[in-house]
């Protein structure tokens, strides 16, 4: 199976602050990767699909980017409603397993 | 747009059974490629299983073979995930997402909570 690493598992910041996050495949997954954010008490909420394409109605201050087994998220002039915890995962083959998650809170 | 809403929360006990119902509309369960993820308390996601267009087959991952049923009722365009032999970890908030046109979880339910306890 695939192991998805994401760093760091938290970070804060500040509203306005540009944020990355990083995901380390074990192999390479072309660009099969996907962020999700999730809220307390939410679903998740697919935010990035094939490594960089974002999906529709997602502000473009979200911004992903990579290939083969290094990926990053960045999300551009930090906003109140971004504070939450956001998931890579590949879908290169089964399982599609998701990173562990990082949680963005505010400084 | 596709919205998927999930049946109810349920609490077992161990060793029991448990169903998890996934209605899905704008949308046909035929357009889409159906996957379950779960959430235990405090925790992660995780993927336990789904529908691989590239394969053509719906698979879960090994912890769930043999303990895990998918059914599909095309005439109400409703998803069942049976769960058997369920033990303490299998609590967690359990998802049905959907994939439309990419390898991706483009739609998700609101979550269904499963409690086993004793």
């Amino acid at each position: 199976d695939i192991q998805m690493t994401q760093s760091p598992s938290s970070l804060s910041a500040s509203v306005g602050d540009t944020v990355t996050i990083t995901c380390r495949s074990s192999q390479s997954i072309s660009i099969y990767l996907n962020w999700y954010q999730q809220k307390p008490g939410k679903a998740p909420k697919l935010l990035i699909h094939s490594a960089s394409s974002l999906q529709s109605g997602v502000p473009s201050r979200f911004r992903g980017s990579g290939s083969g087994t290094d990926f990053t998220l960045t999300i551009s002039s930090l906003q109140p409603e971004d504070f939450a915890t956001y998931y890579c995962q590949h879908s290169d083959s089964t399982p599609w397993t998701f990173g562990q998650g990082t949680k963005v809170d505010i400084k | 747009q596709v919205e998927i809403i999930q049946s109810g929360a349920e609490v077992r006990k161990p060793g029991a059974s448990v169903r998890v119902s996934c209605k899905v509309s704008g949308h046909t369960l035929s357009q889409l490629s159906m996957h379950w993820v779960r959430q235990a308390p405090g925790k992660g996601l995780e993927w336990m299983g789904g529908f691989d267009p590239e394969d053509v087959e719906r698979s879960f991952t090994q912890r769930f073979q043999g303990r895990v049923t998918v059914t599909e009722d095309t005439s109400t365009d409703t998803i069942y995930l049976d769960l058997t032999s369920l033990r303490l970890d299998d609590t967690a908030v359990y998802y049905c997402a959907a994939a439309v046109l990419y390898r991706s979880l483009d739609y998700w339910g609101q979550g269904t909570a499963v409690t086993v306890s004793a």
